[in-house]
C-alpha cells in the first residue's frame, strides 16, 4: 500500500545529542515537508523540499537540518543547537502544482523527548 | 507571505447539531488550494475537504461542506449532523498552485471541537 512512514514513533534524546527522524514515502510525491507541533501552536513548518537535492527553510528552521538525496526520503536531524526540541514532529508529502490528489499525506508522527 | 488564521481555539456542539469553524487567510496569489484537516487524539492527520481557488462552487463531502469567499479570503467548515467521532482538532491549510520555492503548505493554529452527547 502507498503511504508515508515515520520512524521511530517515540524518541528520547539526551542534552547535547543530535538525533535523526526518518520519513519515507512511496507515493511518488515531489514535495515533502517537516512540521513541529506544540500545544496551542498548530503545525509550524520547519523545512520543505519540492525536488530532490533542493530544500528550503520554513518558519522555524534554526537548530534543524534536512537532506533530500532521494525522492522518497526526507530525514530531519534535530541538532544540539535546538534549545527546546521536545515536541511532536510530523512529516508530510504531496504533489505540486495543479495535479489530481493535491492534498498532503501525513506520517503518524514522532514524539521526541529530551531527557 | 501567506498566513492562515483560525480565531476559534475551541468550539463545542451537541450531537446531531450543526457547527461552523472559521478560517481566514491572507495571500496575494490567485491560484491556490485550501484544505481542512482533522486530527483526532491518535494525532493522525486526516483530510476532511479541499477547495480549489479557481472553482466558485463550494466543496462538499457528505456531512462536511465549506463556505469559500475568495474576495473576503474566508474558508469556513460546516459540519452537519455532528457525531461523537467528529470530536478532534481541526486545521485549516493553504497551498499555492505555483511551483518553486514558494510552494509551501501552511496551517492555522487549529480549532479543538468537542461534541456533547
Amino acid at each position: 500500500d502507498g503511504g508515508i512512514t515515520q520512524s521511530p514513533k517515540y524518541l528520547f534524546r539526551k542534552e547535547g545529542q543530535n538525533v535523526t527522524l526518518s520519513c519515507e514515502q512511496n507515493l511518488n510525491h515531489d514535495a515533502m515537508y517537516w512540521y513541529r507541533q506544540d500545544p496551542g501552536q498548530g503545525l509550524r513548518l520547519i523545512y520543505y523540499s519540492q525536488i530532490v537535492n533542493d530544500f528550503q527553510k520554513g518558519d522555524i528552521a534554526e537548530g534543524y537540518s534536512v537532506s533530500r538525496e532521494k525522492k522518497e526520503s526526507f530525514p530531519l536531524t534535530v541538532t544540539s543547537a535546538q534549545k527546546n526540541p521536545t515536541a511532536f514532529y510530523l512529516c508530510a508529502s504531496s504533489n505540486t502544482g495543479r495535479k489530481l490528489n493535491t492534498e498532503a499525506f501525513f506520517g503518524q508522527g514522532t514524539r521526541l523527548t529530551v531527557v | 507571505a501567506q498566513t492562515v488564521t483560525q480565531s476559534q481555539p475551541e468550539m463545542s456542539v451537541q450531537e446531531a447539531e450543526t457547527v461552523t469553524l472559521s478560517c481566514t487567510y491572507d495571500t496575494s496569489e490567485s491560484d491556490y488550494y485550501l484544505f481542512w484537516y482533522k486530527q483526532p487524539p491518535s494525532r493522525q492527520m486526516i483530510l476532511v475537504i479541499r477547495q480549489e481557488a479557481y472553482k466558485q462552487q463550494n466543496a462538499t463531502e457528505n456531512r462536511f461542506s465549506v463556505n469559500f469567499q475568495k474576495a473576503a479570503k474566508s474558508f469556513s467548515l460546516k459540519i452537519s449532523d455532528s457525531q461523537l467521532g467528529d470530536a478532534a482538532m481541526y486545521f485549516c491549510a493553504y497551498r499555492t498552485n505555483y511551483g518553486g520555492a514558494t510552494n509551501k503548505l501552511i496551517f492555522g493554529t487549529g480549532t479543538l471541537l468537542a461534541v456533547q452527547p
